[in-house]
């Protein structure tokens, strides 16, 4: 069974650019969610995709948005990227949202520095 | 405003002890409360978990417990083990079970001492 996969590993941006990460969910997943990881800080939810629509949102500006396909792999594009967007991203995929759903499997992340 | 907190950013125990992480909540409306484990370099881990209904659960050497009338749980990991050296978070849902919004506090580092 293959795990949560994300890529890039690393990239590095100047601001205003944009950026794209990608997840592949583990199999059997149809549930992806995307966190925002600070520098000495823990996971901040930034939204969820299930099936293919967003199922909730965190406190994060519209200049992050998402996608999920219909494999069920997912993307996470954040546009005029500022300097406080260095962070790791990670992704996280399940089975089913809201009660009744499992746990969350955690890709490694990606981490994204913006100069 | 920090909705849940590890007011311990580390901790250090000699291995075959024990070892108690603690985590505070300021959310009434959270029902379920996770822990989870990172390794440098690693996604987050699951580790174990407690509805709101519960008062402890226990797998293992992992035991959580929940004290909802102090907002409050707890993890022990009896005995320790160096290769539970890791950063633990806590983290907690409101309404969607463990598989929705998760709100994580900012971590302890454990260092488990051969």
């Amino acid at each position: 069974e293959t795990g949560v996969t994300q890529s890039p590993t690393h990239l590095i941006k100047t601001r205003g650019q944009q950026v794209t990460l990608r997840c592949s969910s583990q199999s059997g997943h149809n549930t992806v969610s995307w966190y925002q990881q600070a520098l000495g800080q823990g996971p901040q939810f930034i939204f969820q995709y299930y099936r293919e629509e967003e199922n909730g949102r965190g406190n994060f500006p519209p200049r992050f948005s998402g996608l999920q396909f219909p494999n069920y792999s997912s993307e996470l594009n954040v546009n005029a990227l500022e300097l406080d967007d260095s962070a790791l991203y990670l992704c996280a995929s399940s089975v089913g949202s809201g009660l009744g759903g499992n746990e969350q499997f955690f890709g490694p992340g990606t981490r994204l520095t913006v100069l | 405003d920090q909705q849940v907190k590890q007011n311990s950013p580390s901790l250090s125990v000699q291995e075959g002890r024990i070892s108690i992480l603690n985590c505070d909540y300021t959310n009434s409306m959270f029902d379920y409360f996770l822990w989870y484990k990172k390794y440098p370099a690693e996604g987050p881990t699951f580790l174990i978990s407690i509805s709101s209904i519960k008062d402890k659960n226990e797998d293992g050497r992992f035991t959580v417990f929940l004290n909802k009338s102090a907002k409050h749980l707890s993890l022990h990991i009896v005995p320790s083990q160096p290769g539970d050296s890791a950063v633990y978070f806590c983290a907690a849902s409101e309404g969607g079970g463990s598989n929705y919004k998760l709100t994580f506090g900012k971590g302890t580092l454990l260092t488990v001492n051969p």
